[in-house]
């Protein structure tokens, strides 16, 4: 167990539809990070957020959104999601902004069908 | 920008074997240097990780010089096992910028 909680674990949803992924970071950290992770794209960086602030965005689209919440979890919001948004989502977390690692949650598999 | 490249795989050896997973990387700055493992069907877990030049980081056999004079971070191991058989992926991090990923490499160990 990496400490980082990641929820659910697998979902299947329909195209058009909206999902929300819930992570808990590890105990103490402060950052949180969104990953995805496909076949053809590997890992790509999706938004950083820093005690409850927006930090860094990366390849996400617009249909997706994130927030990080007062007691440190984030969630990632997927909305009119299609086909091509099936992939690992992958939540990380760091005790701070800086050149540390991260610690990684097990993901939660998406499958739009 | 800042880039992270990988061996292409994937890599396939036998038990006991000795292992080199190539990685070489491009940035704008001094960088931390990682490499993840992500065994199959679970999320990527920190293998070992060198902060500065010359730094050798080293966990469960495996072991990789940070290289600054060849921008490089092999990774290396002297004997497989089976259970190594996952996907290895190599990562920089300059300071307050996101961890940036190669394209991982899958690595099967045969017995």
């Amino acid at each position: 167990d990496s400490g980082v909680t990641q929820t659910p674990k697998h979902l299947i949803t329909a195209t058009g539809q909206r999902v929300t992924l819930r992570c808990s970071p590890r105990s103490g950290d402060l950052s949180v990070y969104w990953y995805q992770q496909s076949l053809d794209q590997g890992l790509q960086f999706l938004i950083q957020y820093y005690n409850g602030e927006e930090r860094a965005k990366g390849n996400i689209l617009e249909r997706f959104s994130a927030q990080q919440f007062p007691d440190l979890h984030s969630e990632l919001n997927l909305s009119s999601l299609e086909l091509g948004d099936s992939a690992l989502y992958f939540c990380a977390s760091s005790v701070a902004e800086g050149n540390y690692g991260y610690t990684f949650g097990s993901g939660t598999r998406l499958t739009v069908v | 920008g800042n880039s992270v490249t990988q061996m292409e795989g994937p890599v396939t050896l036998s038990e006991e074997a000795f292992l080199t997973i190539n990685c070489t990387y491009t940035a704008t700055g001094y960088p931390s240097l990682f490499w993840y493992v992500q065994y199959p069907g679970e999320g990527l877990q920190l293998l070992l990780k060198a902060t500065k030049a010359d730094d050798k980081g080293s966990n469960k056999g495996f072991e990789a010089t940070y290289r600054k004079e060849t921008t490089s971070f092999h990774l290396e191991k002297g004997s497989v096992q089976v259970s190594d058989s996952a996907v290895y992926f190599c990562a920089l991090i300059l300071w307050q910028d996101k961890l940036i990923f190669g394209t991982g490499t899958l690595l099967a160990v045969q017995p």
